[in-house]
């Protein structure tokens, strides 16, 4: 069973860095690409990028281009989202979410990480 | 402002048939496969529709979709009152990024 698990709720500072996390399991975790999607309260869904674990090769958004950094470390099957500064504008539900191929959307979702940046 | 335009709102009685549309432009709907995803309060998205009209296992065959040019659309028939949720197209776009319609709440009346 294909399985994305994330990494719990953070509560965090506006300045501060964050690193979150989504660990695959029960598929081979390189060779599918894994996306991320924000969403803010009360709103939609917004695409923010995707990587492909075998050879990082990553797309952002441009919405979210240098705003945030997206990795993986295939040996641990797990894929990373990254804030080197947050802003209260950051508070969001952060789904990764994988895909089969770079032009296909996904189809299984983890279960979402809350970010909180509150001062 | 959504990529994919899709109305913010539908409704419908039990045992009708909805219609969810879903506006793009060449770059994304007209050149590429669409997606729709079901989201309850709270949840995490659950795909529902791929590659334009195919329907995962375990989705009824109440749901169905399609596409014509630059817009596609998604149908509920026999609607339920446990299809009240949020619905989302979405697409890749030729600028090698996803994009998402703004989503359409469903309340079954």
């Amino acid at each position: 069973e294909v399985q994305l698990v994330q990494s719990g709720a953070e509560v965090k500072k506006p300045g501060e860095s964050l690193r979150i996390s989504c660990k695959g399991s029960g598929y081979s975790f390189p060779y599918y690409w894994i996306g991320w999607v924000r969403q803010m309260p009360g709103k939609g869904l917004e695409w923010m990028g995707i990587i492909y674990p075998g050879d990082s090769d990553t797309r952002y958004s441009p919405s979210f281009q240098g705003q945030v950094t997206i990795s993986a470390d295939k040996s641990i099957s797990t894929a990373y989202l990254q804030w080197s500064s947050l802003k209260a504008s950051d508070t969001a539900m952060y789904y990764c979410a994988r895909a089969p191929q770079l032009w296909e959307l996904p189809y299984y979702w983890g279960q979402g990480t809350l970010v909180t940046v509150s001062s | 402002q959504s990529v994919l335009t899709q109305p913010p709102s539908a409704s419908g009685t039990p045992g009708q048939r909805v219609t969810i549309s879903c506006s793009g432009s060449s770059s994304n709907i007209g050149s590429n496969y669409v997606y729709w995803y079901q989201q309850f309060p709270g949840a995490a998205p659950k795909f529902l529709i791929y590659r334009n009209n195919q329907r995962p296992s375990g989705v009824p065959d109440r749901f169905s979709g399609s596409k014509s040019g630059t817009s596609a659309s998604l149908a509920i028939s026999g609607l339920r009152s446990e299809d009240e949720a949020d619905y989302y197209c979405a697409a890749w776009d030729d600028s090698l990024s996803g994009v998402f319609g703004g989503g359409t709440k469903l309340t079954v009346l």
